[in-house]
C-alpha cells in the first residue's frame, strides 16, 4: 500500500528556510493532492497547504507569504519550503495524501499520512 | 476562515461507554467534514469523511453524523485502543481547518 516518508533537517536556525521532502512509495504521486500539516508541541493540527500532482497549489493564508510546495513526479516526491522561520515554526511536520469522493460533491479527506518529522527552530 | 468549536476538550470515559464528540462550525459546510484519531507520538488516522462515511478498515463502532454547522462523532462501545485525541476537519473552504481536538481519557 501507499506509504509516505518525510525527510529533512531536524534543526533549523531562526530566519533560515525549513526544507522538507515527502517521498511516496507503493503508488504513484499522480492523480492526487498532497498536503503538508504541522503540529506544534502539545497543540493541535494546522493545514499548511497542498499541491496537485500537476503542480497547482493552495496555501494557508497565515503562512502563504513564506510557503512554497513543489512536486517532482519523476522522483515521486513533493517538498515544503518555509522561509524566515522562528521558534513558532517548531512542530512535527506531516505529509499526507489528499483524496476525494469520486462521485457527487468533492468531499476531500487525508487518507494516508507520513509518520511525521520533528523540526526545531533554534540557534 | 471557518471557525470550529470542538467539545468537550477532555472526555473521561470507561471501556464500554458510548461517547459523543461535537464539532460546531461558524458557518454551514454541508457535509465537507472528516474525523481523525491521533494517538500519542503517532500521525492522525482517518476515521470518517463526508461527515458520515466510514473509512475502509475502521471499526463500525465509530460513526459520524450531521450536516451544515453541527456534527457528531460517536463511539458506540469504547474500547481500550480508542483512548486517543480526536479532531474534526472542514474541507468546505480554504484554509482547511481543524478543530482543537478532544482527548478521550480513561476514567
Amino acid at each position: 500500500q501507499v506509504q509516505l516518508q518525510e525527510s529533512g533537517p531536524g534543526l533549523v536556525k531562526p530566519s533560515e528556510t525549513l526544507s522538507l521532502t515527502c517521498t511516496v512509495s507503493g503508488g504513484s504521486i499522480s492523480s492526487y493532492y498532497w498536503s503538508w500539516i504541522r503540529q506544534p508541541p502539545g497543540k493541535g493540527l494546522e493545514w499548511i497547504g497542498y499541491i496537485y500532482y500537476s503542480g497547482s497549489t493552495n496555501y494557508n493564508p497565515s503562512l502563504k507569504s513564506r510557503v512554497t510546495i513543489s512536486v517532482d513526479t519523476s522522483k515521486n516526491q513533493f517538498s515544503l519550503k518555509l522561509s524566515s522561520v522562528t521558534a513558532a515554526d517548531t512542530a512535527v511536520y506531516y505529509c499526507a495524501r489528499t483524496s476525494w469522493v469520486l462521485s457527487g460533491p468533492r468531499y476531500y479527506y487525508m487518507d494516508v499520512w507520513g509518520k511525521g518529522t520533528t523540526v526545531t527552530v533554534s540557534s | 476562515a471557518i471557525w470550529m468549536t470542538q467539545s468537550p476538550s477532555l472526555l473521561s470515559a470507561s471501556t464500554g461507554d458510548r461517547v459523543t464528540i461535537s464539532c460546531r462550525m461558524s458557518q454551514g459546510i454541508s457535509s465537507y467534514l472528516a474525523w481523525y484519531q491521533q494517538k500519542p507520538g503517532k500521525a492522525p488516522e482517518l476515521l470518517i469523511y463526508a461527515a458520515s462515511t466510514l473509512q475502509s478498515g475502521v471499526p463500525s463502532r465509530f460513526s459520524g453524523s450531521g450536516s451544515g454547522t453541527d456534527f457528531t462523532l460517536t463511539i458506540s462501545c469504547l474500547q481500550s485502543e480508542d483512548f486517543a485525541t480526536y479532531y474534526c476537519q472542514q474541507y468546505y473552504s480554504f484554509p482547511w481547518t481543524f478543530g482543537q481536538g478532544t482527548k478521550v481519557e480513561i476514567k
